[in-house]
């Protein structure tokens, strides 16, 4: 089964609208963090934000913000005001407390932003 | 160096050759991961290494995979007698210490099997 879904396998906004990628996750631990990364055309993974299990609280980075909801296994990720440079893929991701070195990505949300 | 860096960035190469891919991580950085991403998916993981032994290996699809960190720095994934099936990119991350925290990945190597 997947540990982590991204359901929307691409997204397309028009400048200055306000998206939300969607990221379910699934694990028995009680102990995990949850990760977003942006992978632009260049192909290197960059990461946005790390969320341990214990902290729900919602987080809030500039025109990032992410919200955390264990009752719903749900991470997503909204993007305020978007910019053509927010076009890219862009993946959640998991890691158990059995193995912190083991990543488990989605398959990702492909987001276009047309000018 | 300032980032981790892949080579070659693109591989082609013949179905049933062998290939080594090389990643060299950030200066000090313990950790070193290899990853696989095929065309429209997330990446998946398959090996990790602190310092120069493979803390986890469960990720190899098979034993045509291998993968070393002789010196605990420089690390060379080999893949013998590919198959069309191995095509994808290959992405390698480093971290100062482990544990998920602070993963780097670099921009990875495309691997063609033809």
């Amino acid at each position: 089964a997947q540990k982590v879904t991204q359901a929307q396998t691409e997204i397309s906004v028009v400048e200055k609208e306000d998206v939300t990628l969607d990221c379910v996750y699934e694990t028995r631990d009680t102990t995990y963090y949850l990760f977003w990364y942006k992978q632009p055309p260049s192909g290197e993974l960059v990461f946005l934000i790390r969320r341990n299990s214990f902290d729900e609280q919602n987080e809030i980075s500039g025109r990032y913000s992410w919200n955390f909801q264990k009752s719903t296994s749900s991470f997503n990720f909204t993007i305020t005001a978007s910019q053509v440079v927010d076009s890219a893929v862009y993946f959640c991701a998991l890691s158990e407390a059995r193995n912190f070195n083991k990543f488990y990505f989605g398959s990702g949300t492909k987001l276009n932003v047309k000018p | 160096g300032a980032g981790v860096s892949q080579t070659p960035s693109n591989k082609v190469t013949e179905k049933g050759k062998y290939v080594e891919l090389r990643c060299d991580p950030i200066s000090g950085h313990t950790a070193l991961y290899w990853y696989r991403q095929s065309l429209g998916q997330g990446p998946e993981f398959l090996i990790y290494f602190q310092g120069t032994g493979a803390a986890d290996d469960s990720g190899l699809p098979n034993d045509r995979f291998f993968a070393v960190r002789p010196e605990g720095s420089v690390s060379t994934l080999k893949i013998q007698r590919t198959e069309r099936g191995d095509s994808a990119v290959y992405l390698c991350a480093s971290s100062l210490t482990g544990g998920g925290y602070g993963y780097t990945f670099g921009s990875g190597t495309r691997l063609t099997v033809v």
